[in-house]
């Protein structure tokens, strides 16, 4: 497709795992990007991943990359209530341009 | 380091009328971009300034929409005449063109239309 794909919403429990899933276009890729939307605010960059890479963790989140089947997963662990926004996976495409998905909104549960 | 800079934060027009945002992109950053973020939607590129030069403009509509870059800084988007479905959130970005930073790209905290 011609979409990067993700789920609109997830609701985690609060010190439970979150995972975000994402599937992206272009096989040729070159980076991937998890950004955070906090509401009334740009976005923050998370965390990104060289293609050429199958894991990159970074304190509290693991991204893994299945090039095979172009999908992306942000895990945040010991999930917080700060953590309740909304997450942009993007693909930077093999002619330079960057595409986000429209985002999953992460709901905290007490 | 200063972040990325627009203005103004918060606009509400009528339809028909014009409008302009200002950005001020992080020192030192060769790329500067602007998007919009309809309310549920992803931000979508509207166009990409490498210096003064245009990079991607390919998805800008060119009979309402301009925007410049004059000394390859500070950057402005202009619409006119608004329409309703302008109603978004225009976030301006900004990435370095050297060194390990340069395939990262910075926001903005974005400025909210509001098209009446």
């Amino acid at each position: 497709g011609e979409d990067v794909e993700q789920s609109l919403f997830l609701s985690v429990r609060e010190g439970d795992s979150s995972v975000i899933n994402c599937t992206y276009t272009d096989s040729s890729s070159t980076y991937l990007y998890w950004y955070k939307q906090e509401p009334g605010a740009g976005l923050q960059l998370l965390t990104y991943i060289f293609s050429n890479m199958d894991m990159k963790q970074d304190q509290r989140l693991t991204v893994l990359l299945n090039k095979k089947d172009k999908h992306l997963s942000l895990r945040i662990a010991d999930t917080q209530t700060g953590d309740s926004a909304i997450y942009f996976c993007a693909e930077r495409r093999g002619d330079d341009k960057i595409i986000f998905g429209k985002g999953t909104r992460l709901h905290i549960l007490p | 380091e200063a972040g990325v800079a627009q203005s103004p934060r918060y606009k509400i027009i009528e339809k028909r009328q014009s409008v302009a945002f200002w950005c001020n992109p992080i020192s030192g950053h060769a790329t500067l971009y602007w998007y919009q973020q309809i309310l549920g939607q992803g931000p979508k590129l509207l166009i990409q300034f490498q210096n003064n030069g245009v990079v991607d403009d390919s998805q800008l509509p060119k009979d309402r929409f301009s925007a410049e870059r004059l000394k390859g800084v500070d950057s402005t988007l202009k619409i006119q005449p608004a329409k309703l479905e302008d109603s978004a959130v225009y976030l301006c970005a900004s990435s370095p063109l050297k060194g390990g930073k340069r395939n990262t790209i910075y926001f903005g905290e974005g400025s909210w239309l509001t098209v009446v």
